[in-house]
């Protein structure tokens, strides 16, 4: 059953903490994104990698979110200092493809309170 | 903004309805895709609609795309509670690598 696993699940934390989040993409899938989900702002495009290598990250805050791809099996989103502004569910979703026809094959996200 | 727009924002049917959502875009797109998100689950992908296709259909879903008027439509014909859910259109980014979403339209199918 292929699917894309993302730990953990949910994580509260204290403001000026780090966090990082972790993304398992679907074995074979050469795409991986990091989106950002709000009541406010809806999903949000934060960065997204092809075959490791990072493509865009502009959506991100670069001060305090980083994001990598140290093999092919693990993407990490990291957030130091976190802000209760940050509270969110970060979703990964990985594709096959090179191109906006991508199907995307979201994760059960991560849900972040920073408190 | 190149973020596409569904309308309604939140729509309440009986089962055995039909529901209409609709999404409207900014720029040209050579392709459009509705994913569907269960309550606290990640979304999952419904369909892709290419530019050159005016209507695609899968099971109880008929999508349509209207390149003249920037605008799609999701059909869901026969509703069931099951298809209770937020329903999302997403749009290529301006360099066509990753897929910009709506905010979605939320759907609630009443037994």
């Amino acid at each position: 059953d292929a699917r894309v696993t993302q730990t953990p699940r949910h994580k509260v934390t204290e403001m000026g903490q780090e966090v990082t989040m972790r993304c398992q993409p679907i074995l074979g899938h050469n795409t991986v994104f990091w989106y950002r989900q709000t009541m406010m702002q809806g999903l949000e495009l934060l960065a997204y990698f092809r075959n490791r290598a990072p493509l865009d990250d502009s959506g991100m805050p670069k001060d305090r979110f980083s994001a990598e791809m140290p093999d092919a099996t693990l993407a990490t989103l990291k957030i130091q200092p976190s802000e209760p502004r940050d509270s969110a569910v970060y979703f990964c979703a990985s594709g096959l493809g090179a191109g906006s026809y991508t199907e995307a094959f979201f994760g059960q996200g991560t849900r972040l309170t920073v408190v | 903004s190149q973020q596409g727009e569904e309308d309604p924002q939140a729509l309440s049917i009986q089962e055995g309805e039909n529901a209409t959502m609709n999404c409207s875009y900014k720029t040209s797109i050579n392709n459009l895709q509705w994913y569907r998100q269960n309550s606290g689950r990640g979304l999952v992908h419904l369909i892709l609609i290419r530019s050159n296709e005016r209507e695609k259909h899968s099971g109880r879903l008929r999508v349509t795309l209207d390149t003249s008027k920037k605008s799609s439509s999701l059909l869901i014909t026969a509703s069931r509670a099951a298809d209770t859910a937020s329903y999302f259109c997403a749009t290529p980014n301006q360099a066509g690598t990753a897929l910009i979403f709506g905010k979605g339209t939320t759907l609630s199918v009443s037994s």
